[in-house]
């Protein structure tokens, strides 16, 4: 079972603004980092964001990631046909002596 | 290049035991941490555990405790998964995912295998 919550899903228009929201708690996201990883239908998750706002490499600068207390966010500036996939968001949980968490998963849909 | 590459497909019974591989290449093995992550049909990301490469030490999600060994070989440099006792809810593609890190696990995986489809039927 997930601890982060994601919207199920968001979609947008070309061009658009788009955020997909990540809460967790202190254990995770309130005293670690957050990654970012994006998946495409049938195909391995990718390391989009690191430590809570860093791009990986190769990863076009529309994308952006922040974390405030228990909560992370992840932002797509100009939104592009090939940014539709599913996007999760991960965090180490500090309770059971460690464990990795991954969000519940948000699908963005290009209008 | 770092390439992970999984063991094929498998089809079970209930009540068997799930066996995958993971061989690393392109990296000095025992230098990073690989974690076991699944996901089952039309679902989410499932964390499953972990395995020091350089020592051996490796711990599962309580999830799956008394079920999960993952152990590994390095002269292979490849990691090994058994999921025991299997049912339709284990039905899923399991990945192996490098760490960044070498010495303790992270949520930073920055390489990926190809996955492995594995079915529970009987």
């Amino acid at each position: 079972q997930s601890v982060l919550t994601q919207p199920p899903s968001v979609s947008g228009t070309p061009g658009q603004r788009v955020t997909i929201s990540c809460s967790g708690s202190s254990s995770n996201i309130g005293n670690n980092p957050v990654n970012w990883y994006q998946q495409f239908p049938g195909t391995a998750p990718k390391l989009l964001i690191f430590t809570n706002d860093q791009r990986a490499s190769g990863v076009p600068d529309r994308f952006s990631g922040s974390k405030s207390d228990t909560s992370a966010s992840l932002a797509i500036n100009g939104l592009q046909s090939e940014d539709e996939a599913d996007y999760y968001c991960a965090a180490w949980d500090d309770r059971l002596s460690g464990s990795c968490v991954f969000g519940t998963g948000t699908t963005v849909t290009v209008l | 290049q770092v390439q992970l590459v999984q063991s094929g497909a498998e089809m079970k019974r209930p009540g068997a035991s799930a066996n995958i591989s993971c061989k690393a290449s392109g990296y000095i093995f025992s230098t990073h941490i690989i974690h076991w992550v699944r996901q089952a049909p039309g679902h989410g990301l499932e964390w499953m555990g972990w395995i020091n490469t350089a020592n051996g030490k490796s711990k599962g999600a309580q999830k799956f405790q008394g079920r999960l060994t993952i152990i590994r070989d390095p002269s292979a440099s490849t990691v090994f998964m058994d999921l025991r006792f299997v049912t339709s809810e284990d039905t899923a593609v399991y990945y192996c995912a490098r760490d960044r890190d070498g010495s303790w696990p992270t949520n930073w995986f920055d390489t990926w295998g190809q996955g492995t489809l594995v079915t529970v039927s009987s």
